[in-house]
């Protein structure tokens, strides 16, 4: 299995609404990443975990909280969005530290749009 | 710190023809890798093709093939005998040797004309 599945593709969720983004791979990637990105832009990192521990937090606003329960699976939870969040949310993984320089392998998104 | 300079927003290539895109990049590190992701209206990130900073040899993957100038820090996306399929948004990114974080450029749109 060489893919990285996030669910759902679609979101429409309200500014009061309490939501969560799933990812899942079953390449023995020990590294997964949380990307924000808007059209016609470049992703944005927003958070990495190693080893199910968070490593790196781009000092996202605590209205997304990231989870990595085990080594497949990473969640975000999204709670009292604002408009400007609306955008396409990427995971990704690796394998983490030096032989990360085989690339990352993305998945297809989550289309978020908060109303 | 690192960046990494795509300075063509908009690229267009006739079907069958030949088109490069370009990018440059800016770092203090010896070790290094590059890439360049593939990202079509179906949204997934895709990897065309990867370059290890130590090695001279431009890589290669079937019709992408990059030229790799490290002393101009240069890293252009060459795309031969153009397809249909090829139209999709173009990123640049620099991955450091330990690092665990992309640097991506702004990216170029590429459209083929049949």
């Amino acid at each position: 299995d060489t893919e990285v599945t996030q669910t759902p593709k679609h979101l429409v969720m309200g500014m009061t609404n309490k939501k969560s983004l799933k990812c899942e791979q079953h390449m023995g990637h020990r590294a997964m990443y949380w990307y924000k990105q808007k059209a016609k832009k470049p992703p944005e990192l927003m958070f990495v975990y190693s080893y199910e521990k968070l490593s790196i937090n781009e000092s996202v606003p605590s209205r997304f909280s990231p989870e990595c329960p085990n080594s497949s699976l990473l969640n975000l939870h999204l709670h009292a969005l604002q408009p400007e969040d609306s955008a396409l949310y990427l995971c990704a993984s690796s394998h983490p530290g030096r032989i990360t320089n085989y690339g990352y392998t993305f998945g297809s998104g989550t289309r978020l749009t908060v109303v | 710190a690192q960046t990494v300079t795509q300075s063509q927003p908009e690229m267009s290539v006739q079907e069958a023809e030949t088109v490069t895109l370009s990018c440059t990049y800016d770092t203090s590190e010896s070790d290094y890798y590059l890439f360049w992701y593939k990202q079509p209206p179906s949204r997934q990130m895709i990897l065309v093709i990867r370059q290890e900073a130590y090695k001279q040899q431009n890589a290669t993957e079937n019709r992408f093939s990059v030229n790799f100038q490290k002393a101009a820090k240069s890293f252009s996306l060459k795309i031969s005998d153009s397809q249909l399929g090829d139209a999709a948004m173009y990123f640049c990114a620099f991955l450091t040797n330990t690092g665990n974080q992309f640097y991506f450029g702004t990216g170029t749109s590429l459209t083929v004309i049949p």
